[in-house]
């Protein structure tokens, strides 16, 4: 079965600290992974998306890397800003008879402290 | 700017009443989504298109129809025979194969009152 494990559920940290979230999947076989931000109340926006050959990939203060042999990856956050308080998102797709079917996290919510 | 539109952001239905949520893109996207949030779960998919006049059933479509009568637009009705309908309701659009990945809706929040 495919699944998308992410962890901690929570997450509260301080201003200014950095912080990694992680990702676990079984999804196969195997086509991206994206991470999201979702903010209360709107919609998930797109941080980062790594294809299989991906290590890392970076967005401003957010770092993705993937191991697609552990089937691990982790979004880390440099010098936490109160605007990063939101749930973050990790998003698995796999290939199926020529769909593209994504197997979503339920998400890590973290809040920054001033 | 190319976005996508949900509208109205908070609903509110009555007891065995339909509700219609609106979902409009300009992105020139093939394929359309409709997923539904709960507190503390990953999202689930309730119905989605790829084309026009054609959609298929998610994991989660009883209670729920949709209609894809133009590219731009994928509304969704909640019906009565929907018991639990309390949630927060996410439409998304992609390119074919999600090659670029969804672009979401900010939402719309129903609540049964």
């Amino acid at each position: 079965k495919n699944q998308v494990e992410q962890s901690p559920q929570s997450l509260i940290i301080l201003e200014g600290k950095n912080c990694t979230l992680q990702c676990n999947y079984t999804v196969s076989p195997f086509s991206n992974l994206r991470w999201y931000k979702q903010d209360t109340g709107r919609g998930p926006v797109s941080l980062t998306i790594m294809t299989f050959s991906e290590n890392t990939k970076s967005n401003g203060r957010y770092t993705a890397t993937l191991d697609a042999d552990t089937k691990q990856s982790s979004l880390h956050i440099t010098a936490s800003q109160l605007s990063d308080s939101a749930s973050y998102i990790c998003v698995v797709t796999h290939a199926s008879g020529g769909s593209y079917i994504p197997t979503f996290g339920r998400g890590t919510s973290l809040i920054v402290h001033p | 700017d190319g976005g996508i539109t949900q509208s109205p952001k908070y609903l509110f239905r009555k007891e065995g009443q339909n509700v219609t949520l609106s979902c409009e893109q300009n992105l020139n996207h093939d394929a359309m989504y409709w997923y539904r949030q709960d507190p503390g779960q990953g999202l689930r998919l309730i119905y989605y298109s790829q084309i026009v006049n054609d959609f298929q059933k998610g994991d989660i479509a009883e209670g729920y129809s949709v209609s894809r009568e133009k590219k731009e637009s994928f509304p969704l009705t909640v019906t009565s025979a929907q018991k639990n309908p309390t949630a927060f309701y996410l439409c998304a659009s992609s390119e074919p194969r999600q090659i670029y990945g969804y672009t979401f809706g900010s939402g719309t929040r129903l609540t049964v009152v």
